[in-house]
């Protein structure tokens, strides 16, 4: 079974500049989440979806971060203009569904923002 | 909202010997469930162990065990036989519903 699937695994970028990362979970997942891990913290939820519908973004920057699951499959998370504070790795998790008690790492996006 | 607590930011271990680690959490809910996550330098965020709040077995993986003590909002995993391999962070996390909360990790070393 081929696990969650993370692209890219590195980018740096300038501050004010855009980028967006790619997310694509395992294969009848419905529930998909993106984490925002700070060096030296825990992953801390930006948003969560279940099929193509946001589930909870309570905590995502709206300002200047924002994603998407059109299909109810693959997503992506965008982030303009970004910040020094974003430098972080961005993972993404999912699971079967929203009551699942269990989540599925990828490898995550390592953002450095210069 | 839950919240959980690790206090011990780094802990070692000798190699072939045991090691605790500690978590708290707060919740107000009653079905809930806990687990351990192991993030090695690669990033990738692996599942060690998982206990369900409405049973008071504590789990068992092969190495890894619980002491989930559901009054006083504990839960520490002890990792028996440590390995080279066991070194990394390692999370606690609670689930209530769609909701997962994470501990703020603790680095472990393990010496040779």
């Amino acid at each position: 079974e081929a696990g969650v699937a993370q692209s890219p695994r590195y980018k740096i970028i300038e501050k004010r500049q855009s980028v967006a990362f790619w997310c694509n979970p395992i294969s009848g997942h419905a529930t998909l989440y993106w984490y925002q891990q700070i060096l030296g913290q825990g992953p801390k939820l930006l948003i969560q979806f279940q099929n193509n519908g946001v589930v909870d973004d309570s905590q995502l920057p709206k300002d200047r971060f924002s994603a998407e699951r059109l299909k109810g499959v693959d997503s992506t998370l965008k982030i303009q203009p970004a910040k020094l504070e974003d430098s972080a790795v961005y993972l993404c998790a999912s699971s079967l569904t929203s009551g699942s008690p269990q989540q599925y790492f990828g490898p995550g996006t390592r953002l450095t923002v210069t | 909202a839950q919240t959980v607590t690790q206090s011990q930011p780094e802990m070692s271990v000798q190699e072939a010997e045991t090691v605790t680690l500690s978590c708290t959490y707060d919740t107000s809910e009653s079905d809930y469930y806990l687990f351990w996550y192991k993030q090695p330098p690669s990033r990738q965020m692996i599942l060690v162990i998982r206990q369900e709040a409405y049973k008071q077995q504590n789990a068992t993986e092969n190495r890894f065990s619980v002491n989930f003590q559901k009054a006083a909002k504990s839960f520490s995993l002890k990792i028996s036989d440590s390995q080279l391999g066991d070194a990394a962070m390692y999370f606690c996390a609670s689930n209530t519903g769609n909701q997962f909360y994470f501990g703020t990790g603790t680095s472990l070393t393990v010496i040779p």
